[in-house]
């Protein structure tokens, strides 16, 4: 099992480009979540899915898209980058909804 | 909003040496997790507590969840410089979403 993987490990980007950062998880786990962690935080919730289909905003979803086609997929995407989106990334998944969180390595994203 | 506090924010000790990590909030959790997450990797989740007043060990950590579970503790006993690492807290609200609210960390350096 590879468990939760997420490309890519560094990007950066200018100011308005756009992106998609990749997550997969092999667990077959309904529930997954993108995290922003900015430099000696915490994770802040950016959006979050409870199935295939099915998502929903957390406390910062300003700026970012998601969707959940598959159960395994579940892609960020960031349109007109800018400077307050510099962060590392963490995509997780849990088998149930209050159960273990399983983390990516995080991407990191410099937009300049 | 559900906020976790954790204090201290940064704590630099001596191997050998015992400490305390406190995670607060004015919130109730129905449950809460402790991750620890080393430099350049994900969280990883040291424990689950769920009824109030439930103690749990894990070799060296004692955790704590308040009685009335809106805080929690972590205690370690004779730090190690393989406890190094950014300590966090999160908390499942009780209203029945499924999302996790992170406390805003605890970076530890045992020193040898």
């Amino acid at each position: 099992n590879a468990g939760v993987t997420q490309t890519p490990k560094f990007r950066i980007l200018k100011i308005g480009q756009s992106m998609t950062l990749q997550c997969t998880q092999d667990m077959n786990h309904n529930y997954m979540y993108w995290y922003r962690q900015d430099p000696g935080m915490g994770l802040k919730l950016i959006y979050y899915s409870v199935g295939a289909g099915i998502t929903d905003k957390g406390e910062v979803p300003n700026g970012y898209n998601v969707s959940r086609s598959t159960t395994e997929d579940f892609p960020l995407r960031l349109e007109l980058a800018a400077p307050s989106q510099t962060s590392v990334y963490f995509c997780a998944s849990s088998y149930t909804a209050n159960g273990e969180q399983f983390f990516g390595p995080g991407t990191r994203l410099t937009v300049l | 909003t559900q906020l976790l506090e954790q204090s201290p924010q940064f704590l630099s000790i001596q191997e050998g040496e015992n400490l305390t990590v406190y995670c607060n909030s004015s919130s109730v959790f129905s449950s809460l997790q402790w991750y620890r997450q080393e430099p350049g990797e994900g969280p990883v989740l040291l424990v689950t507590v769920v009824t109030g007043g439930e103690v749990k060990k894990l070799k060296r950590l004692t955790f704590q969840f308040g009685d009335a579970r809106k805080d929690s503790s972590l205690h370690i006993t004779a730090a190690q410089p393989g406890d190094t690492g950014l300590y966090l807290c999160a908390g499942a609200g009780t209203s029945g979403t499924y999302k996790y609210i992170f406390g805003t960390g605890t970076r530890l350096k045992v020193l040898a």
